[in-house]
């Protein structure tokens, strides 16, 4: 099945820019979506379709697909932006619906 | 507004079989292109994707648990069912709904349900 691997954690100052990635074999070929999850909630979907977003969501996320990397990217970084994201692609394999690990971001 | 909300037993025990209750609004399950999956969290770690129906009740299972498992839909309830065979420890996890507008992502969630296994 397919993998997709995300650092563990991820570090920012407020008012920074933080980059999450999201490895997979050639992942440029297939949609990445993003999801923002805070402690003791469900999941938000930040980004999909790569760099679309959700009604809602701040122009301050952004993302992008490339080669064998997604990236999604928070500008500004703010201390509600603690949570931990996952991506996430749709694979036309026996295992169609694959997550990442998941990065914890922590707002230094 | 799309709204989602799970439901079943919070606390099974081993061998037994899950049964949850996914009960939605705001949107039809038998319009074109719309699923409802489902995906658990164990406590403390990342998302795992279970199942989907489609509006046309075409299913799709994660192979890894596909045997232990059944998805089924009634549209006129408007409500998803999962049930999951021969529950263990490991089972135990937030177990979560969603709704996906193109059944390649999920755009609204559940609150989610958490499902102890312990004898």
């Amino acid at each position: 099945s397919y993998v997709l691997t995300q650092p563990p954690s991820v570090s920012v100052a407020p008012g920074k820019t933080a980059r999450i990635t999201c490895g997979g074999n050639n992942i440029g070929s297939k949609s990445v979506h993003w999801y923002q999850q805070k402690p003791g909630q469900a999941p938000v979907l930040v980004i999909y379709y790569d760099s679309d977003r959700p009604s809602g969501i701040p122009e301050r996320f952004s993302g992008s697909n490339s080669g064998n990397t997604a990236t999604l990217t928070i500008s500004r970084v703010e201390a509600g932006d603690e949570a931990d994201y996952y991506c996430q692609v749709w694979d036309s394999s026996s295992d169609p619906w694959v997550f990442g690990g998941g990065t914890k971001l922590t707002v230094l | 507004q799309i709204t989602l909300k799970e439901s079943g037993p919070t606390l099974v025990k081993p061998t037994q079989t899950l049964t949850l209750t996914c009960t939605f609004s705001g949107f039809s399950l038998s319009t074109s292109g719309v699923g409802v999956g489902w995906i658990r969290q164990p406590p403390g770690k990342a998302l795992e994707w279970l199942a989907l129906i489609y509006w046309n009740d075409d299913k799709r299972y994660s192979p890894s648990l596909k045997s232990r498992l059944t998805i089924t839909k009634d549209t006129s309830k408007n409500q998803v069912v999962l049930t999951m065979t021969n529950m263990d420890p490991v089972d135990t996890a937030t177990y979560y709904c969603a709704h996906s507008p193109y059944g390649d992502h999920y755009l609204f969630w559940g609150q989610g349900t958490l499902v102890t296994v312990s004898s």
